[in-house]
């Protein structure tokens, strides 16, 4: 059971410089999410999907920028890195509702990204 | 603004006592609460998920109640081992355009240590 798998796993940067963080679910889940967690906090959402095509900005979008062209995939994209997006990235993923039932996020194992 | 705080940051105890984290958050608007665990280096793993309309919920040696009225949640871990020992995080699901989307708020954390 692959689930939720992110890569790279460790990456340092330089100021200024862009990446794509990969995220992709085998779950057949209609919703995604970025989340980032510093040092001895809870995680921040950045941005989340509902579906194919469709995303929203979550609490902390600056910076970052995100596109869903297929359900598995949800690359997150830093577009000039800067040192406060030293991070721990994760990507998460959930079902549909069924009914009034809610749902559990699953969780990807994290993307650690030093920016120097 | 939803905010949730944990208490306390930090707890050690010695094996085998019964222990008591704490969750309190702001807005008592929540769809539901989630419980993670989450281990040095690796990602989050969902304990138990409390339904707004829900009082508790169990999981074997784990027990979670949430009071929404005064916006408090408290994880129970009876006869704690040493393999409890990792950083536990509560959640709250918030409001979203996207029925569905679990939009997750999250507090900072508290870091268990059960000593032998």
């Amino acid at each position: 059971n692959a689930g939720v798998t992110q890569t790279p796993k460790f990456r340092i940067l330089k100021i200024g410089q862009s990446m794509t963080l990969q995220c992709t679910q085998d779950m057949n889940h209609n919703y995604m999410y970025w989340y980032r967690q510093d040092p001895g906090m809870g995680l921040k959402l950045i941005y989340y999907s509902v579906g194919a095509g469709i995303t929203d900005k979550g609490e902390v979008p600056n910076g970052y920028n995100v596109s869903r062209s297929t359900t598995e995939d949800f690359p997150l994209r830093l577009l000039s890195a800067a040192p406060s997006q030293t991070s721990v990235y994760f990507c998460a993923s959930s079902p549909t509702p069924r009914g009034t039932q809610n749902t559990e996020a699953f969780f990807g194992q994290g993307t650690r990204l030093t920016v120097v | 603004k939803q905010e949730v705080t944990q208490i306390p940051a930090a707890l050690s105890v010695p094996e085998g006592e019964n222990l008591v984290l704490n969750c309190s958050f702001t807005d008592s608007a929540i769809y539901n609460l989630q419980w993670f665990r989450q281990d040095p280096g690796k990602g989050l793993t969902s304990l138990l998920l409390i339904q707004s309309s829900q009082r508790e919920q169990t999981s074997g040696r784990l027990n979670a109640s949430l009071d929404k009225s005064s916006g408090r949640s408290t994880l129970y871990i009876a006869a704690s081992q040493p393999g409890d020992s990792a950083t536990y995080l509560c959640a709250v699901r918030g409001l979203s355009r996207y029925q569905g989307a679990q939009k997750l708020v999250f507090g900072q954390g508290t870091r268990l240590t059960i000593n032998p």
